[in-house]
């Protein structure tokens, strides 16, 4: 699988639009990202994944750069409870288990 | 919904100690994952299983072993609980294939385990 980097940390004013990077310039044809989400005491919560093209669910978008080689996670009008560790990461497509690598992730601080 | 339990949130062993963490998926999934998690070091993964009876190691498997004896249940050992087995250990689990590649994992809550 493919190595993510994220920043460590991003802070976002409520209401507002939290933009999260990620950048996977080793990605290879066949992986899909992912990004999760990690509440304090809790487990990894799935967001919202992607191949090529953008993608929106209830949650956030994801845009997806042509080249693939980063994307950027939106979260349009976080409140508070988004306060928590994003993790993005890419795997590959076969049909048993892939192996996900979850790096350290960015801490998003939601500030009233 | 997918629910992904782990049998204990938190746990306190002794060294030496034989310890069994618990996971069940109410979802007919064929994959189940076990992580460990630590600060600073992400998630890694110990062991998975993409079948009943059937295991892979991961990227730290040393000092564990799984067992996978039905599809809705997946068990991590600690054959001799060490203090550096002390973590949060989370379980996930995901469906073999949905129509697309790679559906994503859905995790329990964590075991918090204190090795002491």
């Amino acid at each position: 699988d493919a190595k993510t980097t994220q920043p460590p940390s991003m802070d976002c004013a409520e209401g507002r639009a939290a933009n999260l990077p990620c950048n996977h310039s080793t990605i290879s044809g066949n992986e899909y990202v992912y990004w999760y989400r990690q509440i304090h005491s809790q487990g990894p919560q799935y967001i919202i994944h992607g191949l090529k093209n953008n993608e929106t669910n209830e949650m956030a978008s994801l845009i997806i750069t042509e080249d693939r080689k980063s994307s950027t996670l939106i979260l349009p009008h976080a409140t508070l409870r988004d306060t928590a560790v994003y993790y993005c990461i890419v795997r590959v497509a076969n049909t048993n288990a892939g192996k996900s690598t979850f790096g350290d992730g960015t801490t998003l601080t939601v500030k009233p | 919904d997918v629910k992904v339990t782990q049998s204990s949130r938190y746990l306190v062993k002794r060294t030496g100690e034989k310890v069994f963490l618990e996971c069940v998926q109410d979802m007919d999934h064929e994959n189940m994952f076990w992580y460990r998690q630590d600060p600073g070091l992400g998630l890694r993964l110990i062991y998975f299983s993409y079948d009943v009876k059937m295991k892979e190691k991961g990227d730290i498997p040393e000092g564990y072993s799984v067992s996978r004896e039905k599809k809705e249940r997946f068990s991590l050992i600690l054959e001799s609980a060490s203090t550096n087995q002390t973590s949060m250990y989370l379980c996930a689990s995901s469906p073999l294939r949905t129509g697309r590649y790679n559906s994503p994992l859905h995790f329990g809550n964590g075991t918090r385990l204190t090795v002491t």
